[in-house]
């Protein structure tokens, strides 16, 4: 069963324009990950989000996490054609749980 | 650091037939685990690893599936007999304690006809 939900299920925004997703989930966690999938091949780590953080930064990307709401968010700031992709939240409990996912299309 | 190394890349293989993929893990990552990822849909875990043991195997189909870690080094996972709706990508992720964090392989993409 996949533990998390994103929302919104697909994003279209212009280059520049900031893009931001939502991930909920329905049980505690101790920590969060956000991953990026380029045509469905390997994924790519872009930050983990401890259950005692509430947000955490990595370049033009901000997590944020609000675990009284179980929920977390992906902001990719001054978006580029290269951040085209799908984007997942994972609960981790050692193992990783996946949402279905957000995908990100960036037009130029 | 070599990433965790997956093949073959494709597969495309027909209905009731068997196949198997490979998965060689980081060097020293204790952790291996199989994800299927069905187009259009999360990564959904099939079963983990730890060393040579399964930690967890409860969503792996077992009439069908099977993986094996011998050695506690590369894995192998296979279906006997395929069915059109295996058709999805097979994902490989290794972790280690000491560094916090899973690394994929880029996956072995499988049709089934």
């Amino acid at each position: 069963s996949q533990q998390g939900e994103e929302d919104p299920q697909a994003l279209s925004i212009q280059e520049g324009e900031n893009a931001t997703m939502n991930c909920s989930y329905k049980t505690s966690i101790n920590n969060l990950q956000w991953y990026r999938q380029n045509s469905g091949r390997g994924l790519v780590h872009l930050i983990l989000i401890r259950s005692n953080e509430r947000e955490k930064h990595s370049g033009r990307l901000r997590v944020t996490l609000d675990t009284s709401k179980k929920s977390s968010s992906l902001l990719i700031t001054a978006s580029r054609a290269a951040d085209t992709a799908s984007y997942f939240c994972a609960k981790d409990d050692y193992k990783l749980s996946f949402g279905a996912g957000t995908t990100v299309t960036v037009r130029a | 650091e070599a990433g965790v190394a997956q093949s073959p890349r494709y597969k495309i293989i027909e209905k009731r037939q068997s196949v198997a993929f490979w998965c060689n893990p980081i060097s020293g990552h204790a952790t291996l685990y199989w994800y299927q990822q069905i187009l259009g849909q999360g990564p959904k875990l099939l079963i983990q690893f730890q060393n040579n043991g399964v930690v967890d195997d409860s969503q792996l189909p077992k009439d069908r599936f099977s993986a094996e870690r011998l050695k506690g080094v590369d894995s192998t996972l296979k279906i006997q007999p395929a069915k059109l709706e295996d058709s999805a990508v097979y994902l490989c992720a290794s972790s280690s304690p000491r560094f916090y964090g899973y690394t994929f392989g880029s996956g072995t993409r499988l049709t089934v006809v």
